[in-house]
């Protein structure tokens, strides 16, 4: 069935560290793809998405690559910062309907 | 634009007690949904309304009921709390236009439950 696998966590770095989220996805079809962001104590926000095979998105320095022939939408930022700490969300847009990862817990340090 | 409200933002309730989880959105956004998020799970999807009207069912509904009578609320019931509902509740709305496959959902901030 539909579903989403996203990279365990969590996950710690140092501040200006590189940082990879790993997400692959099982869909019917092309859908959408998503990065949702969730800061302590708040809903969650969208950073990014991608509508179609090859689309990168990009938002805040995170991108994400919709790659058809592996099925998967990896988060990366080449230089993250303190402010990044939040837990990421992968997710494709089905029919109405998201379909969620289970979350990536990501801890910088300064 | 408030955007998308919940109330309340915490609660705790007996076993057996009932209670509504309120959502409001300002957008005039048609559909709507619930969904829950739980540790190592991701959130997953209770219910959820395309218009003033209708609702359906998502992944996880029982326990839960809900109605949709206007376009901007869209509350969740739960007429009788288990254990097992302690969680953190999440509204969203999306505009439903002609183009399915892409409609960014907003999310409210979340109602924290505990059920004992």
């Amino acid at each position: 069935g539909n579903s989403v696998t996203q990279m365990e966590g969590p996950v710690t770095l140092s501040e200006e560290a590189f940082l990879t989220i790993n997400c692959t996805y099982t869909a019917t079809g092309y859908p959408s793809l998503f990065w949702y962001v969730q800061y302590p104590g708040e809903g969650l926000q969208l950073l990014l998405k991608a509508t179609k095979a090859d689309d990168k998105g990009s938002n805040k320095g995170f991108e994400a690559t919709y790659r058809k022939e592996t099925t998967s939408f990896h988060l990366e930022k080449g230089s993250v910062q303190v402010s990044d700490s939040a837990v990421y969300f992968c997710a494709f847009q089905g029919a109405q309907k998201l379909v969620f990862g289970q979350g990536t817990r990501l801890t910088i340090n300064p | 634009n408030a955007g998308v409200t919940q109330t309340p933002k915490f609660q705790v309730l007996k076993t057996g007690q009932s209670m509504t989880l309120q959502c409001a959105q300002d957008m005039n956004h048609e559909y709507m949904s619930w969904y829950r998020q739980d540790p190592g799970m991701g959130l997953r999807l209770i219910h959820y309304s395309v218009g003033a009207g209708i609702t359906d069912q998502g992944e996880v509904p029982n326990g839960y009921n809900v109605s949709r009578s206007t376009t901007e609320d869209f509350p969740l019931r739960l007429l009788s709390a288990a254990p097992s509902q302690t969680s953190v509740y999440f509204c969203a709305s999306s505009y439903s236009g002609g183009r399915s496959s892409y409609n960014e959902q907003f999310f409210g901030p979340g109602t924290r439950l505990t059920v004992l």
